[in-house]
C-alpha cells in the first residue's frame, strides 16, 4: 500500500524558507504514470495546489506562488520536497503532499502543519 | 486559471436526507471534475472521478453528474459518518488543478 509522509519543521520565522520533504513508500516515485505534488490548506479554509513534479524532474507551479516555490526530487531516496521562500503568516497552513495522475488525487500525505511566527 | 464555484458554502440536513452540492467551472472542462470528502484533522479522501466515477470503496450512495461546466455531488441517504466538509476539483489543467471553496455538511 502507497503511503506518502511529510516532514519538516512546524514552525518557521518570517521572512525565511519553509522546507518539507515527502517520503513514499510502498512504491516507486520513478514511476511514469504519476506526478507528486504538494496542496496546502490554511487553517478553517480551502484547500491550495501549490505545484507539482514528475520523476524527472519537471516542476509545474501555482501562478499565485511560482516566484517563491522550488519544488524537487531524489529518485535515490523516493523522495520529493518543496521550499517555499519569504514566508508571511499567509503561508501557515497544513501542507500535504500527493500522488497525481492526470489531475486525480488519490494517494495523500497525513498532512503537517507549518505555522509561521517570530 | 480555471476556477471553481462551489454552492452552496454550508448546509444543514438530517440523517436520511439526500443531499445534492454544486460545482461550477469558469470555462469548460469537459468531465474532468473530481469530488473529495474531508473530515476534521484528516486529508481529502477522493469519492468521485471524471464527474462520475466512483471511486473503489465508496459506499453506492454518493454519486456524481455533469459535464462541460456544470456539476453535482448528491448523497442519496445521508449516513452519520457523510457529515464532513466536500471539495471539487477540475483536472482539465492536469498540471494547474484548482479546487472549488469547500461546501460544510453539518447535521440539522
Amino acid at each position: 500500500q502507497l503511503q506518502l509522509q511529510e516532514s519538516g519543521p512546524g514552525l518557521v520565522k518570517p521572512s525565511e524558507t519553509l522546507s518539507l520533504t515527502c517520503t513514499v513508500s510502498g512504491g516507486s516515485i520513478s514511476s511514469s504514470s504519476y506526478y507528486w505534488g504538494w496542496i496546502r490548506q490554511p487553517p478553517g479554509k480551502g484547500l491550495e495546489w501549490i505545484g507539482s513534479i514528475y520523476y524527472s524532474g519537471s516542476t509545474y507551479y501555482n501562478p499565485s506562488l511560482k516566484s517563491r516555490v522550488t519544488i524537487s526530487v531524489d529518485t535515490s531516496k523516493n523522495q520529493f520536497s518543496l521550499k517555499l521562500s519569504s514566508v508571511t503568516a499567509a503561508d501557515t497552513a497544513v501542507y500535504y503532499c500527493a500522488r497525481m495522475v492526470r489531475g486525480v488525487i488519490r494517494y495523500w500525505g497525513q498532512g503537517t502543519l507549518v505555522t509561521v511566527s517570530s | 486559471d480555471i476556477q471553481m464555484t462551489q454552492s452552496p458554502s454550508s448546509l444543514s440536513a438530517s440523517v436520511g436526507d439526500r443531499v445534492t452540492i454544486t460545482c461550477r467551472a469558469s470555462q469548460s472542462i469537459s468531465s474532468y471534475l473530481n469530488w473529495y470528502q474531508q473530515k476534521p484533522g484528516k486529508a481529502p479522501k477522493l469519492l468521485i472521478y471524471a464527474a462520475s466515477s466512483l471511486q473503489s470503496g465508496v459506499p453506492s450512495r454518493f454519486s456524481g453528474s455533469g459535464s462541460g461546466t456544470d456539476f453535482t455531488l448528491t448523497i442519496s441517504s445521508l449516513q452519520p459518518e457523510d457529515f464532513a466538509t466536500y471539495y471539487c476539483q477540475q483536472s482539465y489543467s492536469t498540471l494547474e488543478i484548482t479546487f472549488g471553496q469547500g461546501t460544510r455538511l453539518e447535521i440539522k
